[in-house]
């Protein structure tokens, strides 16, 4: 069974661009999750998506933004970069269903963002 | 602000030592996750514990769960250089399946 898949591993941009990154979750998952980790604040929660609706968001800027489609991929954008969104983005699928308990995260292995 | 805080944040051992993380909050969690992340990975799942007072094991790791629910303990017996990674403790869902993440563990076991 595949695992998540991010696209691309990293990225440069400028301070004021805009970034798209990409994630398929493994198949079947229909809950999709971004996560922020960064050496200081370590993981910090974005936003989750179930079945292309969003769930829940974090404590994070308009700036951050994300969408589901039907096969349950996910994109996420940051426009008007800023220095301080140098970071690890991790996204995460789960099988969970609404009204189920818990369910794993399953983690890509991230997209490394560096904004000069 | 973290609402989970682990202790210690850097671990530096020798192989075949014991080692004990931890991971404390002043918040109840309906449950706790422990993760590993090495270098250029995301964090894979170790373990999920439900109950207060749950105890598991996998292999040479033991996993407890605070009575309370507010706490965890991650204990390694006879550390290998395998078990070099960052350990991160994630307590929750909140709403949908958003978990909270601990500040991280990075372990490193020497030879």
């Amino acid at each position: 069974k595949a695992g998540v898949t991010q696209t691309p591993r990293y990225l440069i941009k400028t301070r004021g661009q805009q970034v798209t990154l990409s994630c398929s979750p493994i198949s079947g998952h229909r809950s999709v999750s971004w996560y922020q980790q960064t050496p200081g604040q370590g993981l910090q929660f974005l936003f989750e998506y179930f079945s292309e609706t969003q769930r829940n968001k974090g404590n994070f800027p308009g700036r951050f933004s994300g969408r589901q489609f039907s096969n349950s991929r996910s994109e996420m954008n940051v426009s008007t970069l800023e220095l301080g969104d140098s970071a690890l983005y991790l996204c995460a699928s789960s099988s969970i269903f609404p009204g189920q308990g818990s369910a794993p995260l399953h983690f890509g292995n991230g997209t490394r963002l560096t904004v000069t | 602000t973290q609402l989970l805080e682990q202790s210690p944040q850097f671990l530096s051992i020798q192989e075949g030592e014991n080692l004990t993380v931890y991971c404390n909050s002043s918040s109840v969690f309906s449950s706790l996750q422990w993760y590993r992340q090495e270098p250029g990975e995301g964090p894979v799942l170790l373990v999920t514990v439900v109950t207060g007072g749950e105890v598991k094991k996998l292999k040479r790791l033991t996993f407890q769960f605070g009575d309370a629910r507010k706490d965890s303990s991650l204990h390694i017996t006879a550390a290998q250089t395998g078990d070099t990674g960052l350990y991160l403790c994630a307590g929750g869902p909140n709403t949908g399946n958003q978990f909270y993440f601990g500040t991280g563990t990075s372990l490193t076991v020497i030879p």
